[in-house]
C-alpha cells in the first residue's frame, strides 16, 4: 500500500502558485519524497525528490515539514500545461531501489 | 531525444492471441522497471531488473507474464492467451543504480486493449 495520504483534487488559477500537500506520517529515516505528475495519457513525468532538506528546480519547489511527517509541492506560476494528477511516493535511496509505490494522487484543474 | 521509449504505443488484440512489447530505456541506465495502469488507478509496480538480472516480481505478474532483458539493454513484456482484463497502459522506467537516489524515469507507455 501507498504510504502517503493526497487530497483527491485541487483546482488552481492559471498564474497563480499551486500548493499541493502529501502526508507520510510513517516515513522512515532513509526514504525519500518523490513527487511525479501524470497529463492525460502520457507516462509519468518526475518532478522533484527531497530528504529532509527543501528543494526547488525548475519546475517546482519541495517543502518537507521538519519532522518530515508531511510535504508541499509548490508550482510557483500554474499554468494549464499543469493540469494533471500529481503523485507523491515515499521511497529508499538506492540501496531500498526498487518499485515505486503510486497511490490515487491529487487530480489539479488549473483554469483560466 | 534521449529519453525511456516504449513500442508499440498502442496494440489492438484479440483474446488468447499473445503480445510482445519492447522497452528502450536512458542508454546508460542499469535498471529497468514495469508498471501497469488501469483506468482511474496510478500506477502499479510488475517487475523490474538491474542489468540482465530480474531482481523482483509483482504477484501481478501471472504465468502467462513474462519479461526479459537479455542483454542489459532494451526489455521486452509478453503476454500469452490475453484476457480482456489485461487491458491496461504498460509503463517502463528506467534507472541508473549508484546515483544517490536512483531516479524513475518513464517512458509514453503501450496501451492494450484486449477485445
Amino acid at each position: 500500500d501507498a504510504k502517503t495520504t493526497q487530497p483527491p483534487s485541487m483546482d488552481c488559477a492559471e498564474g497563480r502558485a499551486a500548493n499541493l500537500p502529501c502526508n507520510h506520517s510513517t516515513i522512515s529515516g532513509n526514504e525519500y519524497v518523490y513527487w511525479y505528475r501524470q497529463i492525460h495519457s502520457q507516462g509519468p513525468q518526475y518532478i522533484i525528490h527531497g530528504l529532509k532538506n527543501n528543494e526547488t528546480n525548475e519546475m517546482a519547489s519541495l517543502i518537507i515539514t521538519e519532522d518530515r511527517k508531511s510535504s508541499t509541492l509548490i508550482l510557483p506560476h500554474a499554468t494549464l500545461r499543469d493540469t494533471a494528477v500529481y503523485y507523491c511516493i515515499v521511497r529508499g535511496g538506492y540501496n531500498q531501489g526498487g518499485k515505486l509505490i503510486f497511490g490515487q494522487g491529487t487530480e489539479l484543474s488549473v483554469k483560466p | 531525444d534521449t529519453g525511456v521509449s516504449q513500442d508499440p504505443r498502442h496494440k489492438i488484440t484479440k483474446r488468447g492471441q499473445n503480445v510482445t512489447f519492447r522497452c528502450d530505456p536512458i542508454s546508460e541506465h542499469n535498471r529497468l522497471y514495469w508498471y501497469r495502469q488501469t483506468l482511474g488507478q496510478g500506477p502499479e509496480f510488475l517487475t523490474y531488473f538491474q542489468n540482465e538480472a530480474q531482481l523482483e516480481k509483482s504477484r501481478l505478474l501471472s504465468d502467462r507474464f513474462s519479461a526479459e532483458r537479455p542483454k542489459g539493454s532494451f526489455s521486452t513484456l509478453e503476454i500469452q492467451r490475453t484476457e480482456q482484463g489485461d487491458s491496461a497502459m504498460y509503463l517502463c522506467a528506467s534507472s541508473l543504480a549508484g546515483a544517490s537516489t536512483d531516479t524513475q524515469y518513464f517512458g509514453p507507455g503501450t496501451r492494450l486493449t484486449v477485445l
